[in-house]
């Protein structure tokens, strides 16, 4: 089955402990992307990346970083989490390029930073 | 800023009523508009998308007016069902790059 997976689902944290949500899809897709959704405020892009080894900064990239080592897999870091990093995280994939590019969206991870 | 506005943040309709959402964008450089819907504790997917050289397009139930003078587009679902009760975004993007541009989501729910 064509999917992009998430884990963990939900997280419970403390501040200024790192952590990594990891991001996989099977899809063979170039393009993969971190979002955020909070309340009132939608979908608002973390970060990026066009293809392994090419990442970039989405509209809110400051508390987090993304590494792309290998095609299918895209973690988020949080070095640092603090309170205001509290939010549902979506991670998206998609073919590069294509036109009419429909993103496919993993499950999303609840993330608490107390 | 926001490069797409949505309204309204929450609407309530009857079981075989209309439900209309509206979105505006700035940059005229847009040429892809898809909505996407998301149920509960799901990832949004992908409903319906339309180009900006048409004025409308429609899917079963769900039917996009685009307006490009207005800059504006907006989602209609006809006879609508309590199924349907979910939060839908609309975007913009560019046809051959991937980055969309999401509005702030409309939370849809369908009274039986």
């Amino acid at each position: 089955e064509a999917q992009v997976t998430q884990n963990p689902r939900y997280l419970i944290t403390v501040t200024g402990k790192k952590l990594t949500v990891t991001c996989s899809q099977n899809m063979n897709h170039e393009y993969m992307s971190w979002y955020r959704q909070d309340p009132g405020l939608g979908l608002r892009q973390i970060y990026y990346s066009m293809n392994v080894e090419v990442t970039d900064k989405g509209d809110v990239p400051e508390g987090y970083k993304v590494s792309r080592k290998e095609k299918r897999n895209f973690p988020l870091i949080l070095e640092s989490p603090s309170p205001n990093q509290t939010s549902l995280y979506f991670c998206a994939s998609s073919l590069a390029g294509a036109a009419y590019n429909e993103q496919f969206f993993g499950p999303g991870t609840r993330l608490t930073v107390l | 800023q926001q490069q797409v506005k949505q309204s309204p943040q929450s609407l309530i309709v009857q079981k075989g009523g209309i439900s209309i959402i509206n979105c505006a964008y700035e940059n005229t450089a847009f040429d892809y508009f898809p909505w996407y819907q998301q149920f509960p504790g799901k990832g949004p997917a992908l409903l319906i998308a339309i180009r900006p050289d048409v004025s409308e397009k429609k899917e079963g139930r769900f039917t996009i007016s685009f307006n490009k003078s207005a800059k504006q587009f907006s989602l209609h679902i006809m006879d609508s069902q309590p199924g349907d009760s979910a939060t839908y975004f609309c975007a913009a993007g560019y046809q051959r790059a991937n980055n969309l541009f999401f509005g702030t989501g409309t939370r849809l729910t369908v009274i039986p």
